[in-house]
């Protein structure tokens, strides 16, 4: 079961629109709609953002926001801020013999 | 407030063995299922293992399986790792993580530790 592909890095200046992708297989990202998003500043642990593709749970701003096609889930962060600017991991229930896999992790900075 | 305290990392020899623990607090302890995230220096993030609200199903990541055992106990709001024949590729620091639905295991870890660090080296 090899970690579900994203981008090393994104950069936007302040304000703008990014969009962070992820792509799995027909047995993890394309098979089911199990999929999360966390956001992870140095030296913290991951905070939840996105659930089931595009839910946000209480208390995480609306300028997040998840979608999928086929293999490939997405992250958009519109309105980009200064706190924006940590490392994003997705992640997938899979059908394999290891239930759950993550990204490989994008580091998003803030120009 | 959810509280999830780890303890029990450290520097252990190769083949050596560790139990990590993970203190649970301010919510139902025994209406969630739990897991174990880990992440190597500078690394990503790992699944290592999971187990079910009332403890009867684990489950592990192929990485793992066989050497590292989950289990927890819920009359004491504890969940336990128990990691033997450890390798210089398990050093990591070690989350502890709580889904966030009741009686759910799809993997969304809505409250974290803080994390205890793993060291394998001779």
């Amino acid at each position: 079961q090899s970690a579900l592909t994203q981008p090393a890095s994104v950069s936007g200046s302040p304000g703008q629109s990014i969009t962070i992708s992820c792509t799995g297989t027909s047995s993890d990202v394309g098979g089911y709609n199990y999929v999360s998003w966390y956001q992870q500043h140095p030296g913290k642990a991951p905070k939840l953002m996105i659930y089931d593709v595009s839910n946000r749970p209480s208390g995480v701003s609306n300028r997040f926001s998840g979608s999928k096609s086929g293999n490939t889930a997405s992250l958009a962060i519109a309105g980009l801020q200064a706190e924006d600017e940590a490392d994003y991991y997705c992640s997938a229930y899979t059908s394999f013999t290891t239930p759950f896999v993550f990204g490989t992790g994008t580091k998003v900075t803030v120009l | 407030e959810v509280q999830l305290l780890e303890s029990g990392g450290g520097l252990v020899q190769p083949g050596g063995s560790l139990r990590l623990s993970c203190a649970a607090s301010g919510f139902t302890f025994r209406s969630y299922a739990m897991s174990w995230v880990r992440q190597a220096p500078g690394k990503g993030l790992e699944w290592v293992s999971g187990i079910r609200d009332a403890g009867g199903n684990t489950y592990y990541a192929d990485s793992v399986k066989g050497r590292l055992t989950i289990s927890r106990d819920n009359s004491k709001n504890t969940l336990y790792l128990q990691m033997s024949s450890l390798r210089a590729e398990d050093t990591a620091v070690y989350y502890c993580a709580k889904e966030r639905g009741e009686r759910e295991l799809l993997g969304y870890f809505g409250s974290w530790g803080q994390g205890t660090l793993v060291t394998v080296s001779s």
